[in-house]
C-alpha cells in the first residue's frame, strides 16, 4: 500500500536558523508527485511546494526547498531562515497515478525567538 | 481570486442524523476533493470529483456520499452519524485531477453529539 512515513513528530527550531522536516514515500506507481502543505493552528492547509517524479531539480519556492532523493525515496522540506509565523504542522503528501493524496502524519515545527 | 470556501464552518449533530456540508472552490477549479481530519486517524481522504463525476473514492462507509455541480461546487452528505464522524471535514479544489496542487479551504468542524 502507498505509504507517507514522516519520523518526527515534533521539532524545534532557533529563529533565522534552517529546518529539514524528513519524509519518506513509498510507492510503486512510475508517476508520482510530492507536496508539503502547511497547517497553522487556524487549521487551513496551505500548499508550500510540490516536486514531480520527473523532475530532474530540486523544486525550490521562496525559503522552501524539497530535497529529493528519488532512489532513496526521500521528498524532505528544507525551510531556510525560520521565522515565528512557521510555527505549525507540516504534511508530506504524495500523490500516485490514483488521483488521490495520501497524507503522513505530520511534524509540529515550533520556532523558538 | 477568491479561495475556496466552505459552509458551514462550525456545525453540531447529534447522532443519528445527517448533515450536509458545502464547498466552493477557486474560480477555474473542476477537481474538487473531500479530507476528514481527526486527531488519531490523521487525514484521510474521502472522495474526489471531476467535471461532475467520482473520480476516486477512499475507505469511509456508504453513510458518505458526495456529489459535484455543473459549476463545481461540490457537497459531502452524511447518513445517519455517529459520534466517530466527529472531525474537521476539508475541501480543495485544484485545475483538474491527477498532478496538480490542491488548495483548501477553511474545513468545516463537525462535533457529533
Amino acid at each position: 500500500a502507498q505509504k507517507i512515513t514522516q519520523t518526527q513528530p515534533g521539532m524545534f527550531v532557533q529563529e533565522k536558523e534552517a529546518v529539514t522536516l524528513d519524509c519518506t514515500y513509498d510507492t510503486s506507481d512510475p508517476s508520482y508527485g510530492l507536496f508539503w502543505y502547511k497547517q497553522p493552528s487556524s487549521g487551513e492547509m496551505i500548499f508550500l511546494i510540490y516536486q514531480g517524479s520527473y523532475d530532474q531539480q530540486n523544486a525550490t519556492e521562496g525559503r522552501y526547498s524539497l530535497n529529493f532523493q528519488k532512489a532513496r525515496k526521500s521528498a524532505n522540506l528544507v525551510i531556510s531562515a525560520s521565522q515565528l509565523g512557521d510555527s505549525a504542522m507540516y504534511f508530506c503528501v504524495s500523490s500516485p497515478g490514483t488521483y488521490k493524496y495520501i497524507f503522513g502524519t505530520g511534524t509540529r515545527l515550533k520556532v523558538l525567538a | 481570486k477568491a479561495g475556496v470556501t466552505q459552509t458551514p464552518r462550525y456545525l453540531i449533530k447529534t447522532r443519528g442524523q445527517q448533515v450536509t456540508l458545502s464547498c466552493s472552490p477557486i474560480s477555474g477549479h473542476r477537481s474538487v476533493s473531500w479530507y476528514q481530519q481527526t486527531p488519531g486517524q490523521g487525514l484521510q481522504f474521502l472522495f474526489e470529483y471531476f467535471s461532475e463525476t467520482q473520480r476516486n473514492k477512499g475507505n469511509f462507509p456508504g453513510r458518505f456520499s458526495g456529489r459535484q455541480f455543473s459549476n463545481s461546487r461540490s457537497e459531502m452528505n452524511v447518513s445517519t452519524l455517529e459520534l466517530g464522524d466527529s472531525a474537521l471535514y476539508l475541501c480543495a479544489s485544484s485545475l483538474a485531477s491527477g498532478l496538480y496542487e490542491q488548495y483548501f479551504g477553511p474545513g468545516t468542524r463537525l462535533t457529533v453529539t
